[in-house]
């Protein structure tokens, strides 16, 4: 299994529509989790953190499934501007370094 | 405003040629990245720092040099052993395992 594996999409929604992304990933020993978002051509910016089951944040919402090793993002009443490619990234054991997924590009259309 | 500043935004490279990428943070972070994107790619770790005077090669880190003399400053030297450097490289810090801040990028193409 790769360290961090991402569909990369891309995901064609509507406005107003639910969305679901997964991540897995093989370090068993991971403790946070992250999703970035990157918009094109510009840098990844920080969505959530995940310390424990899960966490939300307004229309997000990410859980985590350590017997299966994967993490999800939901993304409810999907908009227009939610157009992204959205990065799973989860810490190596040991030092400060993480290990960032491919990314899922989603596409949301009026 | 706090933030990482990176520069330039946009480098061109000639064949044989060492170009150095800055990188600054008034952030008061300890730790310091550098990572390279490539088209359809995740990032990938080039170099880091969690101290000052203090470095460690990342999965990539041939053909690339950096140096981490002050607190702020974390500079990315691409030398002419890279032979294939036309990417986006991406400067990041923490505070410890705190997720990482990111500036905006410098695109680097070959002449």
């Amino acid at each position: 299994r790769k360290e961090v594996e991402q569909d990369p999409g891309p995901f064609n929604v509507p406005e107003g529509a639910t969305v679901a992304f997964n991540c897995t990933y093989s370090n068993s020993a991971s403790q946070s989790f992250f999703w970035y978002r990157q918009d094109c051509r510009k840098e990844p910016k920080l969505l959530m953190s995940v310390y424990s089951s899960g966490n939300e944040d307004g229309r997000f919402t990410a859980q985590l499934n350590r017997a299966s090793q994967y993490i999800s993002l939901l993304i409810r009443d999907s908009k227009l501007s939610d157009s992204a490619t959205y990065l799973c990234v989860v810490p190596n054991t040991g030092f400060q370094k993480l290990v960032f997924g491919t990314g899922t590009r989603l596409l949301v259309s009026p | 405003d706090g933030g990482i500043t990176q520069s330039p935004k946009y480098l061109f490279r000639k064949e044989g040629q060492n170009v150095t990428l800055s990188c600054e943070q008034n952030l008061n972070h300890d730790a310091m990245y550098w990572y390279r994107q490539d088209p359809g790619q995740g990032l990938r770790l080039i170099y880091y720092s969690q101290i000052v005077n203090d470095f460690q090669k990342g999965d990539i880190a041939e053909g690339y040099s950096v140096s981490r003399e002050k607190k702020e400053s974390f500079p990315l030297t691409v030398t002419s052993a890279q032979k294939n450097p036309t990417a986006f490289y991406l400067c990041a810090s923490s505070i410890g395992a705190a997720p990482q801040h990111f500036g905006d990028g410098t695109r680097l193409s070959i002449l």
